[in-house]
């Protein structure tokens, strides 16, 4: 069964510092995988998706994530953070085999100035 | 148009009363979503309706009972909910229910059952 877990359930940047969420993921085939974002007392954005099509994903809001087979990894990336965005970061891999979106636990992101 | 719609977004109901959520997406989409997710945590999948029927039940207890009365509108009918079901209800919608789709979401009905 898919999966994915994210590493560090808090991450604190400097404002204009890089930006790196990490996520390793377990699929048996080639994943569909995404990373959304949640703002406080909000729903799911989806800021990027991975469908094979290339390993650098780019998304909104300046964030990418590249897809490493070697390394089963998809960490979500941002050259220079913002104040806006501090919020919780959730990677996700559609389990195919459940027909269903299965999120990993979660990394809340605080950028300070 | 681009939203799913969730009314009411804050909901506070007794133990023993009877309540609903509702959600409306106009984007054409023909797959509709409900999760729950408790407090900093990840949303967890509870119920998904494929073409206005329900193809996955992810072994909901009864005390919630979901309704698509068609493809714009998903609702969620509560009963005799307990404390521990209080937390943030979202609802998602996809172009379809298939492998690798991407799922909008609403903004969610946060529930507090007393």
């Amino acid at each position: 069964a898919q999966s994915v877990t994210q590493l560090g359930s808090h991450v604190s940047v400097s404002e204009g510092a890089l930006v790196l969420l990490r996520c390793n993921y377990s699929s048996s085939v080639p994943p569909y995988l995404f990373w959304y974002v949640q703002y406080p007392n909000q729903g799911l954005q989806l800021l990027l998706k991975y469908t094979s099509a290339a390993t650098l994903v780019k998304g909104i809001n300046g964030f990418e994530a590249e897809f490493k087979k070697s390394e089963t990894s998809f960490h979500l990336t941002k050259p220079s953070a913002h104040m806006s965005d501090a919020a919780e970061y959730f990677c996700a891999v559609f389990s195919g085999g459940y027909n269903k979106l299965i999120f990993g636990a979660g990394t809340r992101l605080a950028v300070h100035p | 148009d681009t939203e799913v719609t969730q009314t009411p977004k804050h909901l506070v109901m007794g133990m023993t009363n009877k309540k609903s959520l509702k959600c409306e997406q106009h984007m054409g989409h023909r797959a509709m979503y409900w999760y729950k997710q408790k407090a900093k945590k990840p949303p967890e999948l509870m119920f998904v309706y494929s073409y206005e029927k329900l193809s996955i039940n992810e072994s909901v207890p009864s005390r919630f009972s979901p309704e698509c009365p068609n493809s714009s509108l998903l609702n969620l009918h509560l009963h005799a909910l307990q404390p521990e079901d209080s937390a943030l209800y979202l609802c998602a919608s996809s172009q379809s229910a298939g492998t690798g789709e991407k799922l909008f979401f609403g903004s969610g009905t946060q529930l507090s059952v007393l």
